[in-house]
């Protein structure tokens, strides 16, 4: 049973470019969870997502940054004319309905320059 | 929202004695409290985790205490090896919906 699988590992935009991020959860979970930690800091929640359904994007930028989590396929988070301020790690992380836990990808590595 | 205060930002022991991390939440209806281990590079790794109905739980030399009455929990680390050098990440939640983490604490077992 693979783990959650994030693509790309690392990737360098140019300021104002489009970023897309993959995450194909655990195999069996439904949910799907984005976070964002900048250099020497704590994970902080982006949005949560179902198949087809967004439920909490409380932590999401309101502008330039979207998520979705189609029928089929894995969740993309796409960040919109990227900022310097935008470089950091996204991790997403995957459970299953009604458990507790979630289980962390190895985390996507955005550099703007 | 939940809010979760971590203590202290970076810990240093010697090799074998005990480290002990501290956190506090503020939402009575959180009810799952994991750690997650993170070593440099690497994503996040859960270790222990427990639940509101427990008030202590143990693997090894890793152990979890949990006061909901005054809304901490702690992580505890017994005979600490070099390899348990990283950060540490505590985190709150309810059923279905995020985490809560921590500022993180980075520990260093000094050989």
């Amino acid at each position: 049973n693979a783990g959650v699988m994030q693509n790309p590992r690392h990737l360098v935009r140019r300021r104002g470019q489009e970023a897309r991020l993959r995450c194909s959860p655990m195999k069996g979970h439904s949910h799907v969870y984005w976070y964002r930690q900048l250099p020497e800091e704590g994970l902080k929640f982006m949005v949560y997502l179902q198949k087809e359904n967004i439920i909490d994007e409380s932590g999401m930028p309101k502008e330039r940054f979207s998520a979705e989590f189609p029928k089929e396929g894995p969740s993309i988070l796409r960040i919109q004319q990227v900022v310097r301020g935008d470089s950091a790690a996204y991790f997403c992380a995957s459970s299953p309905l009604g458990e507790h836990e979630q289980f962390f990808g190895p985390g996507t590595r955005l550099t703007v320059l | 929202g939940e809010n979760v205060e971590q203590h202290p930002s970076t810990l240093s022991v010697q090799e074998g004695d005990s480290a002990v991390i501290k956190c506090t939440y503020s939402d009575s209806a959180s009810n799952y409290f994991p750690w997650y281990k993170q070593e440099l590079g690497k994503r996040p790794q859960l270790i222990i985790d427990i639940r509101s109905n427990v008030g202590e739980k143990k693997d090894q030399r890793i152990a979890v205490t949990l006061n909901k009455t005054a809304k901490h929990f702690s992580l505890h680390i017994t005979e600490t090896q070099p390899e348990d050098s990283a950060v540490y990440f505590c985190a709150a939640s309810i059923p279905g919906n995020q985490f809560y983490f921590g500022t993180g604490t980075s520990l260093t077992v000094i050989p």
